[in-house]
C-alpha cells in the first residue's frame, strides 16, 4: 500500500515570505497527484494535480504555484504568502493504482500560518 | 462556482440511530461520487462511493443513495456510533482527474 509524506507539517510563515511544502509519495508509480487547501471553517479546495512529471493542471487563479520534478514528488510553492494562503494543505494519490474513481489517498498535512 | 454543495454544516443524532447527510451537485458529467471522513489535524479518509450509474450502494453500515433526477446524494449511517464523530465530506470525480469536494457536515454523535 501507498504512504504519503508530506513536510513541514506545521509551517508559521510572515506574509511576503517564500513557500515551498514538499510530498513524496512511496508504494505506487506514475500515480495522478493533487494538492487541496482546507482553509478555517471551510471545504476542501483543489488547487493543483498532476497526471505526470512536469504537467501541472491548476484549478484555482492565485500566488501559488505546483510542481512535479520526479514522478513521486510534488511540491508547492509561493514566492510571496499572503494571509488568505494559511490553511492546512493535503497532498493525495489514488488509493489503489491504476484505478481512477475518485477513491484518493490524503497525507497527514501540511498546516500553514501566515501573519 | 459550488459544484457540490452541503447545505447542513452541523448535524446532531443520538447513538444507535440513523444519521443521513445530504448532498446537492450542478455539474452533470461527474462519474463518480464519494463520500469522505476527516478528523480533525488529520487528511480525509475514503469512506463509500457509488457510480453515475447506480442509485444505491451498501457498504455495512453505510450507505448511498443517488438521486440523479434531483441531483442529490445522501449518506445513511445505521446505526451510529461515537466514533463516526467527524466532519464527513461529500465529492463529485470527473474525467478520471478531478475530484471535487463539498464544504463538510459535522457529525456528533451523543451517547
Amino acid at each position: 500500500s501507498q504512504t504519503i509524506h508530506q513536510w513541514p507539517a506545521t509551517l508559521v510563515q510572515p506574509v511576503g515570505s517564500p513557500l515551498s511544502l514538499e510530498c513524496t509519495v512511496e508504494g505506487t508509480s506514475n500515480p495522478n497527484l493533487y494538492w487541496y487547501r482546507q482553509a478555517a471553517g471551510r471545504g476542501l479546495q483543489l488547487l493543483f494535480y498532476s497526471v505526470g512529471i512536469g504537467q501541472i493542471s491548476s484549478e484555482v487563479p492565485q500566488n501559488l504555484s505546483a510542481s512535479r520534478p520526479q514522478d513521486r514528488q510534488f511540491i508547492l510553492s509561493s514566492k510571496k504568502l499572503l494571509l488568505s494562503d494559511s490553511g492546512f494543505y493535503l497532498c493525495a494519490c489514488p488509493l489503489a493504482a491504476g484505478v481512477n474513481t475518485g477513491e484518493l489517498f490524503f497525507g497527514e498535512g501540511s498546516r500553514l500560518t501566515v501573519l | 462556482d459550488q459544484q457540490v454543495k452541503q447545505n447542513s454544516p452541523s448535524l446532531s443524532v443520538q447513538e444507535g440511530r440513523i444519521s443521513i447527510l445530504n448532498c446537492d451537485y450542478t455539474n452533470s458529467m461527474f462519474d463518480y461520487f464519494l463520500w469522505y471522513k476527516k478528523y480533525p489535524a488529520e487528511g480525509p479518509t475514503f469512506l463509500i462511493s457509488i457510480s453515475s450509474i447506480k442509485d444505491k450502494n451498501e457498504d455495512g453500515r453505510f450507505t448511498v443513495f443517488l438521486n440523479k433526477s434531483a441531483k442529490h446524494l445522501s449518506l445513511h449511517i445505521v446505526p451510529s456510533q461515537p466514533g463516526d464523530s467527524a466532519v464527513y465530506f461529500c465529492a463529485g470525480f470527473q474525467g478520471a482527474q478531478k475530484l471535487v469536494f463539498g464544504q463538510g457536515t459535522r457529525l456528533t454523535i451523543n451517547p
